[in-house]
């Protein structure tokens, strides 16, 4: 298996710029995590899904961020218009849905708004 | 205060010496429990699951107290290999979301 997939790998974009982060989850895998990491916030949950519909989106900072799962396989985070301190590293992960079992992530999208 | 909350470090031990990471949680409603590893500028893994009678892969031990609701990692005969961030990670089951700490980062030199 491949793994979680995420593209692009690095991001360098301008303030007001829109930004679109790709994730393929692991064949198979129901729940969907998009998570943000900073030096200064840690490891911080965005939103999740369950069979491609989002069940909290709690930790999305601001309407600026719009996530969206059209199908099982595919997942995108979209921001508009980014800002400077939407710089940080987004991850995807994937897990099977129900039970106790662990998340994969993917490699992660590291982004720097100018 | 934070749900999750982990020693800050860093950790720097010399090779072969036995280190301890220390996590709290704060929701008692929190039902599995995770240490994952991320090395510097990837992704994190999971390194073990947290079972309440402890359990022991090779060199690294987990414990968790619910009563206390504290989590443990202890890492024997440490390597080079083993510098990394520990992250603690708390699964809210019926939620169905995780919460992580923000990491012990341990530094092994020779």
């Amino acid at each position: 298996d491949a793994g979680v997939i995420q593209s692009p790998r690095h991001e360098v974009t301008e303030m007001g710029q829109e930004v679109t982060l790709r994730c393929k989850p692991i064949s198979g895998h129901n729940s969907l995590f998009w998570y943000r990491q900073t030096m200064m916030r840690g490891l911080e949950l965005l939103i999740y899904f369950n069979n491609n519909v989002p069940i909290d989106d709690s930790g999305m900072p601001e309407d600026r961020f719009s996530a969206k799962m059209p199908n099982a396989s595919f997942s995108t985070l979209k921001i508009q218009p980014s800002e400077p301190r939407d710089s940080a590293v987004y991850f995807c992960a994937s897990r099977p849905l129900g039970g106790e079992d662990t998340q994969y992530f993917g490699p992660g999208t590291r982004l720097t708004v100018l | 205060r934070k749900e999750v909350e982990q020693d800050p470090g860093p950790f720097n031990v010399p090779e072969g010496a036995t280190v301890a990471f220390n996590c709290t949680y704060s929701n008692s409603a929190s039902q599995s429990f995770f240490w994952y590893r991320q090395d510097c500028r990837k992704e994190p893994k999971l390194l073990m699951s947290v079972y309440s009678s402890g359990n022991e892969d090779g060199r690294f031990t987990a414990q968790l107290n619910r009563a206390s609701q504290y989590i443990s990692l202890l890492i024997r005969d440490s390597k080079l290999s083993d510098s990394a961030t520990y992250l603690c990670v708390v699964l809210h089951t019926n939620a169905g979301k995780s919460t992580f700490g923000d990491g012990t980062t341990l530094t092994v030199k020779p």
